[in-house]
């Protein structure tokens, strides 16, 4: 089960953490996924870490603003929103993908959290 | 970037029905090729997976086929928990891994 937390309201240019908690499994032989979805709208890839080596993927809109890391125990994964705009608001879901890398389908969903920058 | 586009955006079905959802990608995906359902308020579940490949607990009734850049999700005999928003995703390497627009199945 995973378990997104750290959303809310932020003004444009703020910052924003989103943790991405595994309950009853680590992250170690999972890649994690970030996914948005603007109110009413679809799904944009965000962000990807694979298990393997911990390596980083991210979507040319938010590239050079968001982070994505995890912990040494590799139970939670991080996004590290920075610079946020209007056009960042959205749900978020950390989901993880059917083996160490990242490009594999998105098996298992967090329920999301909301993201909304306005001022 | 490869762009996936889904097609129609909305139908309108009565239960019973054989809908297909088709997914055309701009390039060659192979099999590359995953779909979700989504229903409001509630995170995606993948469906199918390498194209045509049936996700652990779905049921049979859902079916997807084709490779290259043409593809397709069909639900043979619509039940009333099929009423959903069901996206397409191109999964092979070099991000961004890109999402259909997604097709609201309606009732009729």
């Amino acid at each position: 089960q995973l378990v997104e937390f750290g959303g809310g309201m932020v003004q444009p240019g703020g910052s924003l953490r989103l943790s991405c908690t595994a309950s009853g499994f680590t992250f170690n032989t999972n890649a994690v996924t970030w996914v948005r979805q603007a109110p009413g709208m679809g799904l944009e890839w965000v962000s990807a870490l694979t298990a393997r080596d911990g390596s980083t993927y991210y979507a040319d809109s938010v590239k050079g603003r968001f982070t994505i890391s995890r912990d040494s125990s590799k139970t939670t994964v991080y996004l590290q929103m920075n610079s946020l705009r209007a056009d960042d608001t959205a749900v978020y879901y950390c989901a993880t993908c059917r083996g160490r890398y990242y490009d594999l389908p998105l098996d298992s969903w967090g329920q999301g959290t909301l993201v909304t920058v306005s001022s | 970037d490869i762009q996936m586009t889904q097609s129609p955006s909305f139908l309108s079905a009565s239960v019973g029905d054989r809908i297909t959802i088709t997914c055309r990608a701009s390039q060659d995906i192979r099999s590359y090729i995953a779909w979700y359902q989504q229903k409001p308020g509630k995170p995606p579940r993948l469906l199918i997976y390498a194209a045509s490949t049936l996700e652990s607990g779905v049921p049979s009734r859902f079916s997807g086929s084709g490779s290259g850049t043409d593809f397709a999700l069909t639900i043979t005999g619509l039940q009333p928990e099929d009423f959903a928003t069901y996206f397409c995703q191109k999964y092979n390497s070099a991000p961004p891994l890109t999402f259909g627009g997604g097709t609201k199945v309606e009732i009729k």
